[in-house]
């Protein structure tokens, strides 16, 4: 089981440019969430996939962010236009849906736009 | 909706001495899950304790938590502190369980010294 994994482990930018983010989640775990991690925020909630299904993106900023999961085995969030404040690390994570099981997350993505 | 309170953003503490990591939550679920997640430098978080039924202990790896649904409290307690246990814990909370979306705290950093 090699856990979560999540490309690339670190990304630069230019303010405006595009940046895609990936994840592969554990394989079996039906449920796939996305989270910004920032010194001042904490852990945000951005997004989440059941069955690849998008079942709740309130934490997603409407205008820039998006996010997909076209097969069971992997997830993207693309950042359009990307803007100073949107650097931070993104932390993806599955898990199987139970009232128990835990999330288990990943090594996270560190987006630096310049 | 939902939310999750840490009060403090930064504990330091010397070895030996015990830990106390405040968490009060938020919800109008009655049977809301609670976790606490450490992240540990160039780490990825990881699932330390979950709640149990209200008013039960639970423990693991030295810490230990009590769910308190009369005061909205689950704080993360530890008897004698160690230079290992410096980290980043998240108090989180879910109205479902883990597979469902998850709120988190904003975190407190723990620094143990010697």
């Amino acid at each position: 089981n090699a856990g979560v994994i999540q490309t690339p482990r670190h990304k630069v930018t230019g303010k405006g440019q595009e940046a895609t983010l990936w994840c592969e989640p554990i394989s079996g775990h039906s449920a796939v969430f996305w989270y910004r991690q920032t010194i001042v925020q904490g852990l945000e909630f951005l997004t989440y996939f059941r069955n690849q299904a998008p079942i709740d993106d309130s934490g997603m900023p409407k205008e820039r962010f998006s996010a997909q999961m076209p097969n069971q085995s992997h997830s993207t969030l693309k950042i359009q236009s990307t803007q100073p404040q949107d650097s931070a690390v993104y932390l993806c994570a599955s898990s199987l849906v139970d009232s128990s099981y835990e999330q288990y997350f990943g090594p996270g993505t560190r987006l630096t736009v310049l | 909706g939902d939310s999750v309170t840490q009060t403090e953003g930064l504990v330091t503490l010397t070895e030996g001495l015990p830990v106390m990591l405040n968490c009060t939550y938020q919800t109008i679920y009655s049977n809301a899950f609670l976790f606490w997640y450490v992240h540990y430098l160039n780490e990825s978080p990881w699932l330390l304790l979950r709640s149990s039924t209200d008013n039960k202990r639970t423990e693991h790896q030295g810490f230990h938590a009590t769910l308190h649904k009369s005061s909205s409290s689950f704080h993360l307690q530890k008897s004698s502190a160690q230079l290992s246990d410096s980290a980043l814990y998240y108090c989180a909370l879910s109205d479902r369980g883990g597979g469902y979306k998850v709120v988190f705290g904003s975190g407190t950093r723990l620094l143990v010294s010697p």
